[in-house]
């Protein structure tokens, strides 16, 4: 099946630093979403990308699809404490919106 | 709305018990999935199901059962538990929209000895 490799699997940032992690597929993806998931909480939706190099901000967050759509990066610009967790990317590959997540990046923000 | 729920939400089995865990959403979703999470390796699709009456394999199935009488309801059955099973479940419904966002419940944390 298809898979999704996501990097690094930890970071450990200072307060106040930028933080990336990166998804990337051998295949190209019809879409590309990205969860959030706090220390014993359940994984949040954070955005959906479709279409080629296309580009999203929430606040700190900028989220990008590769121009080949077979890779997307998460960037958190000046992290706080509010970011801890683990940043999932997943794409949806068959019918029915059958998911498949990438291993996830764990950040962790010291301050 | 409640969104989804998941009960228990801890649970401790010993190996060869059968239990069977419970999701319902109250969003009208078609799309409901059964997940687990192990460390290091993200989350793994078990079943899923498309609508009432319909459910499939993902990519873990082995030793889970699950139906899908309701809309509302997606419950998952471990058969006989073992310790591989050892793991932290987590149920999904979505909608049909453009937007593929999948609602996640709180999670069962499960340990089987």
């Amino acid at each position: 099946g298809q898979q999704v490799m996501q990097i690094p699997q930890y970071q450990h940032v200072q307060e106040g630093e930028d933080f990336t992690t990166y998804c990337n597929s051998s295949t190209t993806l019809s879409n590309i979403q990205w969860y959030k998931q706090r220390p014993g909480g359940h994984p949040v939706f954070l955005i959906q990308l479709v279409k080629s190099g296309e580009v999203k901000k929430q606040k700190r967050l900028t989220f990008q699809f590769g121009e080949a759509k077979k890779n997307s990066s998460l960037h958190i610009t000046a992290t706080q404490t509010t970011d801890v967790g683990t940043y999932f990317c997943a794409t949806v590959t068959g019918g029915g919106n059958k998911l498949t997540f990438g291993t996830g990046t764990q950040l962790k923000v010291e301050l | 709305n409640a969104g989804v729920t998941q009960t228990p939400k801890f649970q401790v089995l010993k190996t060869g018990q059968s239990m069977t865990l419970q999701c319902a959403q109250d969003m009208n979703h078609e799309y409901m999935s059964w997940y687990r999470q192990d460390p290091g390796m993200g989350l793994r699709l078990i079943h899923y199901s498309v609508g009432a009456g319909i459910t499939d394999q993902g990519e873990v199935p082995n030793g889970y059962n699950v139906s899908r009488s309701t809309t509302e309801d997606f419950p998952l059955r471990l058969l006989s538990a073992a310790p591989s099973q050892t793991s932290v479940y987590f149920c999904a419904s979505s909608g049909t929209g453009a937007i593929n966002e999948q609602f996640f419940g709180p999670g069962t944390r499960l340990t089987v000895l």
